[in-house]
């Protein structure tokens, strides 16, 4: 399947901590893509990571891909309260999109 | 820039009636989405158009589920006869790109079937 599938299911870390979660998958990908869901709240497409790169920064994230693992890492540091929300990858290619389970992170103030 | 438009928030029906949900997405974003989120779930792809034609449609539950789009922007997505195991959050989302890059979603549909 090319559903991507993270660790933890869930995250409870303290307000300035760092929060790390892992995604494995099974398939081929062009790129893998991670998504945001605030409670009662649409997705919203945080960053995008293609096969051929390591690693990527936006703000406060960082994104690592091991394309020979078939895994990827998203980390956010220094959390903060906004940041509570569940948090999902997306292995992907031309043909489909597949969204795991999700993480769900809890930033405690 | 409007963002991808989804009615009704809310709707509460009893099992075998019918429902229609309406999705407007982003202007210009070829590429239109239903997904459907069971709670706790991540959300499962239903259907997925390029313009006005159906790229993948093959977790649509066809013996009730059918979804268009019309003229290749506004899409509808229609349950009927309604099942409890139909209760979940419709998720619909827009992308400019044609290869299921960076999705645009609006803030979905919570249906209760009763």
């Amino acid at each position: 399947s090319q559903q991507g599938e993270e660790d933890p299911q869930a995250l409870s870390i303290q307000e300035g901590e760092n929060a790390t979660m892992n995604c494995s998958y099974k398939t081929s990908i062009n790129n893998l893509q991670w998504y945001r869901q605030n409670s009662g709240r649409g997705l919203v497409h945080l960053i995008l990571i293609r096969s051929n790169e390591r690693e990527k920064h936006s703000g406060r994230l960082r994104v690592t891909l091991d394309t020979s693992k078939k895994s990827s890492s998203l980390l956010i540091t220094a959390s903060r309260a906004a940041d509570t929300a569940s948090y999902f990858c997306a292995p992907g290619n031309d043909y489909k999109l597949s969204f795991g389970a999700g993480t769900t992170v809890t930033v405690r103030a | 820039e409007a963002g991808v438009a989804q009615s009704p928030r809310y709707k509460i029906i009893e099992k075998r009636q019918s429902v229609a949900f309406w999705c407007n997405p982003i202007s210009g974003h070829a590429t239109l989405y239903w997904y459907q989120q069971i709670l706790g779930q991540g959300p499962k792809l239903l259907i997925q158009f390029q313009n006005n034609g159906v790229v993948d449609d093959s977790q649509l539950p066809k013996d009730r589920f059918s979804a268009e789009r019309l003229k290749g922007v506004d899409s509808t997505l229609k349950i009927q006869p309604a099942k409890l195991e139909d209760s979940a959050v419709y998720l619909c989302a827009s992308s400019l790109s044609t290869t299921n890059e960076k999705l645009f979603f609006g803030s979905g549909t919570q249906l209760s079937v009763l």
